[in-house]
């Protein structure tokens, strides 16, 4: 069975710090993994995907996030935070169901950017 | 292109009532997927239809349920509406099924309140 899990459920840097959003995924074969964020009153929007091939995605906004099979890791970052930044984030994996596929949701990070 | 809309964006209704909350997805997108998000729950997946069949369900009673037209339009149902109901719920679209790589494109939501 798939699942993933956000080990962080908020994290706080300051503007033009780091970030870091960690993820770990569990599959039974070569996962598809989404990134997607949730501004505060606003839809969720696909930040960047995973699907096999360049194990290093870039997404929109400068974040990107490497894929790790070793450590069954999807970790997202962005070199320098922006207030802007600032809202929930899911990590994502696609995974079987019977004989079609679902997404399955991470618990979502919130992230707090401190000016 | 218009987005996903979602029709009413706040409701309140009280115990043991029903509800129908409707989805417009976008224009040629065939599959239509609901989301239940709620601050303790966290996102979690309701069913997904899909050229109006559904084709993958989430471990929701069967209180909840849907439906898709012709025209890809979507509705969801909750009949015997408890406390616990009171949530976001969140359709999103999608030009093939769950089993492709393709984005999620999500609406803003209808905010169910239960009294």
């Amino acid at each position: 069975a798939q699942s993933v899990t956000q080990l962080d459920s908020h994290v706080s840097v300051s503007e033009g710090t780091p970030v870091l959003l960690r993820c770990n995924y569990s599959s039974s074969y070569s996962p598809s993994l989404f990134w997607y964020v949730q501004h505060p009153n606003k839809g969720l929007q696909l930040l960047l995907k995973y699907t096999s091939a360049a194990t290093l995605v870039k997404g929109i906004n400068g974040f990107e996030a490497e894929f790790k099979k070793s450590e069954t890791s999807f970790h997202l970052t962005k070199p320098s935070a922006h207030m802007s930044d600032a809202a929930e984030y899911f990590c994502v994996v696609r995974g079987p169901s019977g004989s079609n596929y679902q997404l399955i949701w991470g618990a979502g990070t919130k992230l707090i950017i401190k000016p | 292109k218009a987005g996903v809309t979602q029709t009413p964006r706040y409701l309140i209704k009280t115990r043991g009532q029903q509800v129908t909350l409707s989805c417009s997805p976008i224009s040629g997108h065939r599959s239509v997927s609901w989301y239940q998000q709620t601050p303790g729950q966290g996102l979690q997946f309701l069913f997904e239809y899909f050229s109006e069949t559904q084709r993958n369900k989430g471990n929701f009673p069967g209180r909840f349920s849907g439906r898709q037209f012709s025209n890809s339009r979507s509705e969801m149902n909750v009949s015997t509406l408890e406390l616990g109901d009171s949530a976001l719920y969140l359709c999103a679209s999608s030009p093939a099924g769950q089993d492709s790589y393709n984005e999620q494109f999500f609406g803003p939501g209808t905010r169910l309140t239960v009294l």
